[in-house]
């Protein structure tokens, strides 16, 4: 079946310019994650979704980052006034569930961004 | 400190040998452990769960030293497609998962 597919794949952005980022889960996922990758680091964690209700944003760098799933399915990460340090590989995962500790989330391609 | 910490590498290995590597993880109340594999501007895909009684799967082997809070992965016979960047991930009795930086191995023929 499909997988989680992320859009744009590239976006080269001015610095100050606003960006939207989609994701669209694997069908039927009520998990929705985003995470930032810089160049040589891991992904870090940005901010979880449960169906359409944002249950944690802790690790979304600043207030100029947003992010929503008001439907419970598709997601968009929009970050305002983009900086150069935002930078980075933005991916998008999904899980069935979070019920059981060892629930495997299946990440997208990621958006690759850049800031000039 | 990081909450995961790899070798980076490279790892640069001919067709065929062994190569091993580790991860250390600093939060002990860690639950879940797994090795991803990412390839070069790909995403991380889920190459196998870490179990308490270390796991095999095909070349690949992974162990869990909870008291000295580290992750193995040893890979056997190694092939051309094996290389990638691998990715230690831990996860607590949530949601998130927390990655380390990766360690690239290259395997040459």
């Amino acid at each position: 079946g499909a997988g989680v597919s992320q859009s744009p794949r590239y976006k080269v952005a001015k610095r100050g310019q606003d960006v939207a980022l989609r994701c669209d889960p694997i069908s039927g996922h009520v998990s929705l994650f985003w995470y930032q990758q810089a160049l040589g680091q891991g992904p870090e964690f940005l901010t979880y979704f449960q169906n359409e209700a944002q249950l944690d944003k802790s690790g979304l760098p600043s207030d100029r980052f947003f992010a929503e799933r008001p439907e419970g399915s598709v997601s968009t990460l929009k970050i305002q006034r983009t900086q150069q340090e935002d930078s980075a590989v933005y991916l998008c995962a999904s899980s069935q569930s979070t019920g059981l500790a060892k629930n495997i989330q299946y990440f997208g391609a990621g958006t690759r961004l850049s800031v000039l | 400190r990081k909450e995961v910490e790899q070798d980076p590498g490279p790892f640069n290995v001919p067709e065929g040998a062994t190569v091993a590597f580790n991860c250390t993880y600093s939060n002990s109340a860690s639950q879940s452990f797994f090795w991803y594999r990412q390839d070069c501007r790909k995403e991380p895909k889920l190459l196998m769960s870490v179990y308490s009684s270390g796991n095999e799967d095909g070349r690949f082997t992974a162990q869990l030293n909870r008291a000295s809070q580290y992750i193995s992965l040893l890979i056997r016979d190694s092939k051309l497609s094996d290389s990638a960047t691998y990715l230690c991930v831990v996860k607590g009795n949530d949601y998130k998962l927390s990655f380390g930086a990766g360690t690239t191995v290259t395997v040459r023929a």
